[in-house]
């Protein structure tokens, strides 16, 4: 069964706008991170955030978790062409055999 | 760069046909997977290996098989190809679990078409 669910499932903003994307789970993680899949590729690691962690920082990403709430936001801020990519969340306990969520297609305006 | 290579890229074939997708990594990652998602769709773990002679199928049943002789190489077999075969194929490896677990690095994945 699926874990995580993404939203919005489309989300198109202008270039050098910040883009947030959620993130819903159902059971109990260890972890949860995000990846980006440029169309027809594979998916690139983005941010990996643990269960004890409530925010963390790379670059231009800002991830955060709801542990009681059970959902976790990505922001991209000054948004560039180059974010224009599906990007997924995915959730991990135990084992780290992830299950992923159905994912949020990004699209930045020039 | 990816560390970890897929092949072929893309591929048509024929149905009935036998077929298999490469997966190999030079990360020495124990373990390794493999996702099937349709276009615009979501990912469906359907094999995965925990090492050397471990395999397990995953969540999404598939009737495509997969061996683990060499900790870099985890192929994945189709006897018969089919049309509903047809979808992308993403191979993955990652490091051991718990704190010493970064996320997993992708292949970029094999198109296959069945017709």
């Amino acid at each position: 069964s699926q874990q995580g669910e993404e939203d919005p499932q489309a989300l198109s903003i202008q270039e050098g706008e910040n883009a947030t994307m959620n993130c819903s789970y159902k059971t109990s993680i260890n972890n949860l991170q995000w990846y980006r899949q440029n169309s027809g590729r594979g998916l690139v690691h983005l941010i990996l955030i643990r269960s004890n962690e409530r925010e963390k920082h790379s670059g231009r990403l800002r991830v955060t978790l709801d542990t009681s709430k059970k959902s976790s936001s990505l922001l991209i801020t000054a948004s560039r062409a180059a974010d224009t990519a599906s990007y997924f969340c995915a959730t991990g306990f135990g084992n780290e055999k992830l299950t992923f969520g159905t994912g949020t297609r990004l699209t930045i305006i020039p | 760069e990816a560390d970890i290579y897929q092949t072929p890229r893309y591929l048509v074939i024929g149905t009935g046909k036998k077929i298999t997708l490469e997966c190999s990594q030079t990360m020495g990652h124990d373990k390794m997977y493999w996702y099937q998602q349709d276009p615009g769709m979501e990912l469906h773990l359907i094999h995965y290996s925990y090492g050397v002679n471990s395999t397990e199928k995953g969540d999404l049943s598939s009737e495509s098989t997969v061996s683990r002789i060499r900790t870099e190489h985890f192929p994945l077999t189709l006897e018969s190809a089919r049309p509903s075969h047809t979808s992308q194929y993403l191979c993955a490896s990652s490091e051991l679990g718990g704190t010493h677990f970064y996320g997993y690095t992708f292949g970029s994945g094999t198109r296959l078409t069945v017709v």
